[in-house]
C-alpha cells in the first residue's frame, strides 16, 4: 500500500517567513511532485523532481524552490511567503517508465499566509 | 493555459441515477487519462483511467468514455450513491512525460 506523508496537515505563517513543506514517500517511486490547490483552478503542479538532485519547473514555479536530496523526500520551499500563496498544497509520488504511470498523492497541507 | 478543462464546477443528481462527468482537453498528445476522486481534508485518490488506445474502459460502477477526435473525455457512475459525494478531477499526460495536467474538478453530490 502506497504511502505518501506530508510534515503538517495545517500550518500558518506571516508573510516574509520562509516555509519549508516536507513530503515522504515509502514506494521507492522516482518521480515526486508539489501542487496547489485552489478554488476554481484545479490542481496546478509547481515543481516535479524525477531523480534525486533533479528537478523540473512546472506550470507555476514563480516564488518557489524545490530539494530532492533522498530518493524518498521533496521539500517544498517559499523562500519568503506572500498571502497569494495560501492554498492547499499535495505532494505527489509515481514510478518512473515507458507507460504512464499513476500518481499517489499525500493528505495535504493547508497553508495560510497571514 | 488550462489543457484540460472540466467546465461544470458542480453537478447534483438522485440516489440510484447516473452521474456523467465530463472533461474536455486540448493537447493533442495527450495519451493518457485519469480520474481522481478527492474528499474534503484528504488528498486525490485515482478512481479509474484509460489509455487512447482504446475508447472505453469499465470498473465496476465505474466507467470512463473517450473520444479522441472530440477530445472529450467522461465519466459515468452508475448506480450513484451518497458516498461518492466529492470533488472528481479530470487528468492527462502524454507518453514518455512523468507529468500530468488536472482540470479545475467537478463536486459531485448524490443525494440519498
Amino acid at each position: 500500500d502506497v504511502k505518501v506523508t506530508q510534515s503538517s496537515r495545517y500550518l500558518v505563517k506571516r508573510t516574509g517567513e520562509k516555509v519549508f513543506l516536507e513530503c515522504v514517500q515509502d514506494m521507492d517511486h522516482e518521480n515526486m511532485f508539489w501542487y496547489r490547490q485552489d478554488p476554481g483552478l484545479g490542481l496546478r503542479l509547481i515543481y516535479f523532481s524525477y531523480d534525486v538532485k533533479m528537478k523540473e519547473k512546472g506550470d507555476i514555479p514563480e516564488g518557489y524552490s524545490v530539494s530532492r536530496e533522498k530518493k524518498e523526500r521533496f521539500s517544498l520551499i517559499l523562500e519568503s511567503a506572500s498571502t497569494n500563496q495560501t492554498s492547499m498544497y499535495l505532494c505527489a509520488s509515481s514510478f518512473s517508465g515507458l507507460n504512464q504511470e499513476t500518481q499517489y498523492f499525500g493528505p495535504g497541507t493547508r497553508l495560510l499566509v497571514l | 493555459d488550462q489543457q484540460v478543462k472540466q467546465n461544470s464546477p458542480s453537478l447534483s443528481v438522485q440516489e440510484g441515477r447516473i452521474s456523467i462527468l465530463n472533461c474536455d482537453y486540448t493537447n493533442s498528445m495527450f495519451d493518457y487519462f485519469l480520474w481522481y476522486k478527492k474528499y474534503p481534508a484528504e488528498g486525490p485518490t485515482f478512481l479509474i483511467s484509460i489509455s487512447s488506445i482504446k475508447d472505453k474502459n469499465e470498473d465496476g460502477r465505474f466507467t470512463v468514455f473517450l473520444n479522441k477526435s472530440a477530445k472529450h473525455l467522461s465519466l459515468h457512475i452508475v448506480p450513484s450513491q451518497p458516498g461518492d459525494s466529492a470533488v472528481y478531477f479530470c487528468a492527462a499526460s502524454a507518453r514518455n512525460n512523468n507529468d500530468m495536467r488536472f482540470g479545475a474538478g467537478t463536486r459531485l453530490t448524490v443525494k440519498p
